[in-house]
């Protein structure tokens, strides 16, 4: 267990919807990422927020938002959903950001289906 | 773009014997990690390299960075079932704009021991 936890676990929508993707960061770590995991694309970073501020964008669409907040958990958005939003979703966290290692602890995943 | 390029994407080998899988790039990385991931589950952490040409073993798992820190290999000894899992690395590299460090994943060698 790496003290990440996210929900839900699973969640099955409809194309066009809305959802939200929740994550607790390990206690004392004050940054948190989102990762998209799909079979074609491997391990994607979508965002990553540092105690409460968006710190770096990668691949992440304008359909998808996140935020941090006080208690530093984090959401992310994910609207108009499309077929291809299709994976897993995973959050990662870490003490901080501005180190050579930057060691990431994982989530166990939220997987999102789309019909 | 930083890449890492993993190979082979897949290994299918029976228990007890050696392997080794490697992680390249052309770009330079402040350090590398190796992380397994199973199936439905997210990555776990294994090791951090580094320092050019570090060496770090785990049980029967060995870890080697390039001494240019662009590339890493991953030695298996005498492998088991429980070894069966996906392995990423990726390398960490200062984002644009200066105090922030992301982590680039390689698309993974998906293992499986065989009894």
């Amino acid at each position: 267990d790496s003290g990440v936890t996210q929900t839900p676990k699973h969640l099955i929508t409809a194309t066009g919807q809305r959802v939200t993707l929740r994550c607790s960061p390990r206690s004392g770590d004050l940054s948190v990422y989102w990762y998209q995991q799909s079979l074609d694309q491997g391990l994607q970073f979508l965002i990553q927020y540092y105690n409460g501020e968006e710190r770096a964008k990668g691949n992440i669409l304008e359909r998808f938002s996140a935020q941090q907040f006080p208690d530093l958990h984090s959401e992310l958005n994910l609207s108009s959903l499309e077929l291809g939003d299709s994976a897993l979703y995973f959050c990662a966290s870490s003490v901080e950001v501005a180190v050579t290692y930057n060691e990431q602890f994982f989530g166990p995943g939220t997987r999102l289906t789309v019909l | 773009t930083q890449l890492l390029e993993q190979s082979p994407q897949f290994l299918s080998i029976q228990e007890g014997e050696n392997l080794t899988v490697y992680c390249n790039s052309s770009s330079v990385f402040s350090s590398l990690q190796w992380y397994r991931q199973e199936p439905g589950e997210g990555p776990v952490l294994l090791v951090t390299v580094v320092t050019g040409g570090e060496v770090k073993k785990l049980k029967r798992l060995t870890f080697q960075f390039g001494d240019a820190r662009k590339d890493s290999s991953l030695h298996i000894t005498a492998a088991q079932p429980g070894d069966t899992g996906l392995y990423l690395c990726a390398g960490a590299s200062r984002s644009s704009g200066g105090s922030n460090y992301k982590l680039t994943f390689g698309k993974g060698t998906l293992l499986t021991v065989n009894p």
